[in-house]
């Protein structure tokens, strides 16, 4: 069966450090892959979605940045964290579209 | 217009009630559409998807589209306080073979 890794659960970083969230899909070949953010009581932004490794595209101009190493892998970035940065941050994954997402259980960043 | 539009609720209703969330989209051609239940501080999670008009049923859980009338349902029967969370509608984005839009979701809160 498939399964979404995301870590870590928690995150709190201060204002201009780097960020790293990582997520990894394991039980299926050539995942589309997304990354989302939620922040406190809104709804869900798409910030980056990947068909395949290397490519990505965003959708919100913004301080973030994402990249597909390997087919399963999606990690999401930033050089330097702003306040505004703060929020859950989803992954999902999907075959296609009308299968719907799988998400994994989130990153709650807090930048301080 | 929105894509997908959602109560935002809250939607209160008594314990063994039936709760009854609505979800409008735009885009004439969907296939495809899905019901996503996201507790306070969790991932959403996939608990209904419907491709054809009319209902489909999962245990408490009944889905309602009516694609002449863009719209489509869930509704909740015998609600349990379990089913306190948010609830939110998707479908497939226009003209993207690979993306879902999101609604802003439903907050339902069930009455003990």
């Amino acid at each position: 069966s498939q399964t979404i890794h995301q870590w870590p659960a928690t995150l709190v970083q201060p204002v201009g450090s780097p960020l790293s969230l990582e997520c990894t899909v394991e039980g299926t070949s050539n995942p589309n892959l997304y990354w989302y953010r939620q922040a406190a009581g809104r709804g869900l932004q798409l910030l980056f979605y990947s068909v395949g490794i290397g490519q990505i595209s965003s959708e919100v101009p913004q301080n973030l940045s994402a990249s597909r190493p390997q087919d399963r892998q999606f990690i999401l970035s930033s050089k330097k964290l702003l306040l505004s940065d703060s929020g859950f941050y989803l992954c999902a994954w999907s075959v296609h579209r009308d299968y719907g997402y799988t998400f994994g259980s989130g990153t709650r960043l807090t930048v301080v | 217009q929105k894509e997908v539009e959602q109560n935002s609720g809250p939607l209160s209703v008594p314990e063994g009630a039936i709760a009854s969330l609505n979800c409008t989209y735009s885009d004439r051609v969907s296939q495809s559409f899905f019901w996503y239940r996201q507790y306070s501080g969790k991932s959403p999670e996939l608990i209904m998807s419907i491709y054809s008009n009319g209902d489909k049923e999962d245990g408490r859980f009944t889905a309602q589209l009516n694609k002449a009338s863009q719209y489509v349902s869930l509704l909740i029967r015998d609600s349990q306080p379990s089913d306190s969370a948010t609830y939110l509608c998707a479908v497939p984005i226009s003209g993207s073979a690979r993306q879902l839009t999101f609604g802003s979701g439903t907050q339902l809160t069930v009455l003990p």
